[in-house]
């Protein structure tokens, strides 16, 4: 059985930094494509972040680009978003989700409960 | 980026009656090399995550009910609850994967009449 489960929000200052991760079970997760999407409250899904299978190639959405950071650790099974420079736009529920594939490009099949990042002044 | 719209914005059905819900991209997700839509249809009820319901515009997810099916190419695509159910109840978001970044639609609301 596929599990995603999410760790590492809270409650944040205006600039502050926070390391999400996502710990995966229940597949090869080296062989699939991993991301993260996020919704803030009230809001639409937000696509933020994708990372392929294998781990070489990354991409964001604008709004994050150059503030976060998408890896994965293969070893230990687990996705990691980092966050920095963090706005009050960034207050969101944050889910990790499983691609179908290796490929960036593939939809995704099975989504975690989400953590809560909520950015303050 | 792609945009993507959803009509209704809401709208409430009887028990057993048809649903139908309306997604637009601003350009094709048509990916011609192998002649499949990337968009991708989700359903998620208050508090829970978003669940995978059809992928490729009209494939439906292994044990997802047949009551749920998607159509349309290129710009255009419905997703059509035939039979409304009560668990049926949640919001519907398509989304796109064709170009980065991948956009979701606004979400339908489907409650019962």
């Amino acid at each position: 059985e596929v599990q995603l489960s999410e760790s590492g929000g809270g409650l944040l200052q205006l600039g502050g930094s926070l390391r999400l991760s996502c710990a995966a079970s229940g597949f090869t997760f080296s062989s699939y494509a991993m991301s993260w999407v996020r919704q803030a409250p009230g809001r639409r899904l937000e696509w933020v972040s994708v990372i392929c299978g294998g781990g070489d190639t990354t991409y964001y959405a604008d709004s994050v680009k150059g503030r976060f950071t998408i890896s994965r650790d293969n070893s230990k099974n687990t996705l990691y978003l980092q966050m920095s420079s963090l706005r009050a736009e960034d207050t969101a529920v944050y889910y990790c989700a499983k691609g179908q594939s290796a490929s960036c490009y593939s939809w995704d099949d099975y989504w975690g409960q989400g953590t809560l990042v909520t950015v303050s002044s | 980026d792609i945009v993507m719209t959803q009509s209704p914005d809401s709208l409430a059905v009887s028990l057993g009656e048809r649903a139908t819900i309306n997604c637009r991209s601003s350009q094709s997700v048509l990916y011609s090399s192998n002649n499949k839509n990337y968009l991708t249809w989700y359903q998620q009820k208050p508090g829970q995550p978003p669940k995978l319901l059809i992928y490729w515009a009209s494939t439906r997810e292994s044990g997802v009910p047949d009551r749920f099916s998607g159509s349309g190419s290129g710009t255009d695509f419905t997703l059509t609850i035939s039979s409304l159910q009560a668990e049926d109840v949640a919001v519907y978001y398509c989304q796109q994967h064709y170009n980065i970044p991948f956009t979701f639609g606004p979400g339908t609301k489907v409650d019962i009449k």
